[in-house]
């Protein structure tokens, strides 16, 4: 995990609160991605980014929001958080030119 | 989009059998293949991978083959140990004006018995 450091790394929250989590790179890497883990599912990609300010849909993209304002961070934000998004949150880091994804430690998000 | 198909689900076997898990995927466009394993409780970490214009790779007791044509690829594990388990994803990937999207499979939870 060196070079990404996801937080927090564990959170307990009630329905409809909002819910930020940060990603942060020290990789100067271009691509940042947030998949999250459900049993059964694999990991499903939620937002990504290509750049500063530049950040696009995934698969799962409903009931959250992103923002990049620096390279080295990204923001996965739950604007009213659901017992539906009780998940393991992960943060995945990329260049172009090497198209390696590299994983943080994850998050895990509990709502109550 | 892309879908990844894999399997087994579960898998279990001795301390120095083989384990092999397949991949299929849908898009022609894909042209990177990794392996990750993930431990229990840390992200998932790349183990092997492999490009569209190459059809089997070695690193010790991994390999990875890949089937274009059939679109489908595996991982293979020789030798295994303890320390093999965990669950391994395979995952597809695509390059877009926009920067690489992964697609990945549901994983594989490998159990290699002492």
């Amino acid at each position: 995990d060196a070079g990404i450091t996801q937080s927090p790394r564990h959170k307990v929250t009630e329905t409809g609160t909002p819910v930020t989590l940060r990603c942060h790179q020290t990789e100067n890497h271009r691509y940042m991605y947030w998949y999250r883990q459900d049993p059964g599912h694999g990991l499903r990609l939620i937002h990504y980014s290509y750049g500063v300010k530049d950040t696009d849909k995934g698969e799962v993209s409903d009931g959250y929001s992103v923002s990049r304002s620096k390279t080295e961070d990204f923001l996965l934000t739950l604007e009213s958080a659901t017992s539906s998004q009780t998940s393991v949150y992960f943060c995945a880091i990329s260049e172009h030119t090497i198209p390696v994804l590299t994983f943080g430690a994850g998050s895990r998000l509990t709502v109550l | 989009g892309e879908n990844v198909e894999q399997h087994p689900s579960t898998l279990s076997v001795q301390e120095g059998d083989s384990a092999v898990i397949k991949c299929t995927y849908s898009d022609s466009a894909s042209n990177y293949f990794p392996w990750y394993k993930q431990e229990l409780g840390k992200g998932p970490q790349l183990i092997i991978d492999i490009r569209s214009n190459v059809g089997e790779k070695k690193d010790q007791r991994i390999a990875v083959t890949l089937n274009k044509t059939a679109k489908h690829f595996s991982l293979h594990i020789t030798e295994t140990q303890p320390e093999d388990s965990a669950v391994y994803f395979c995952a597809a990937s695509a390059t877009f004006d926009t920067g690489n999207q992964f697609y990945f499979g549901t994983g594989t939870s490998l159990t290699v018995i002492p």
